[in-house]
């Protein structure tokens, strides 16, 4: 069965750099598959932040592109989430998924999710 | 605001049908086949309930399904559970600059 978990910091001071780590399990990342980074500020609504081909090819939100670094470790089948120069607006629950083998979705495996305060 | 436009809320009955719609424009929904929608309950991770516009994956009971028409797709839910009651997304892919693009989602209550 495939499973995703997020890890890393709950709180961030504002203009520092946002660090989680995405764990697959039940699933090679290197099997083809695209993996992802989504959002949920509270209240509010979903938010793509980028998604990464096993092959390290990456692809960013627009919006977010300047800020975003999404990389992959093979050995540990992790895929990993840099934010910098974080604000307030940042806070939000960070999801990781699984993509579609084609890139035609964005998940159909979702981690639990980690939520992520901005704060001093 | 989001780039694509779901209803804040819709709501049925136990055993009714509601359909959610979508709207985009041309260079999202109504230029590609590569709209999903996803089924939140709260306190939750969303869960994939359909993609490439109507095809729903593994598990996922045929009463959801998925249709596209021009720059809207809809996702209709029938004979209506308790369970159903959520927060559901609809996302598509908007070219290879934007990439991809979330509904601000709508509250499905079962009356």
């Amino acid at each position: 069965q495939v499973q995703l978990q997020e890890s890393g910091p709950g709180l961030v001071k504002p203009s520092e750099t946002l660090s989680l780590t995405c764990t697959v399990s039940g699933c090679s990342i290197s099997s083809g598959y695209y993996w992802g980074w989504i959002r949920q500020p509270p209240g509010k609504g979903l938010e793509w932040i980028g998604s990464i081909y096993h092959s390290g090819s990456t692809y960013y939100n627009p919006s977010l592109q300047s800020r975003v670094t999404i990389s992959v470790d093979t050995s540990k089948n992790q895929f990993s989430l840099k934010l910098s120069s974080v604000t307030a607006a940042d806070t939000a629950v960070y999801y990781c998924a699984r993509g579609g083998l084609t890139g035609n979705y964005l998940g159909d495996y979702w981690g639990q999710g980690t939520p992520v305060t901005v704060s001093s | 605001q989001s780039a694509l436009t779901q209803p804040r809320s819709v709501s049925g009955s136990p055993g009714q049908s509601v359909t959610i719609s979508c709207t985009g424009t041309s260079s999202d929904i109504g230029g590609y086949n590569y709209v999903s929608w996803h089924q939140q309950h709260p306190g939750k991770a969303p869960k994939l309930m359909i993609y490439d516009v109507s095809k729903r994956p593994s598990g996922v009971p045929d009463r959801f399904s998925g249709s596209k028409s021009g720059n809207t797709a809809s996702l209709t839910i029938s004979g209506l559970q308790a369970d159903d009651e959520a927060d559901y997304y609809c996302c598509s892919y908007a070219g290879s600059y934007t990439f991809w693009v979330f509904g601000g989602g709508t509250k499905l209550t079962v009356l």
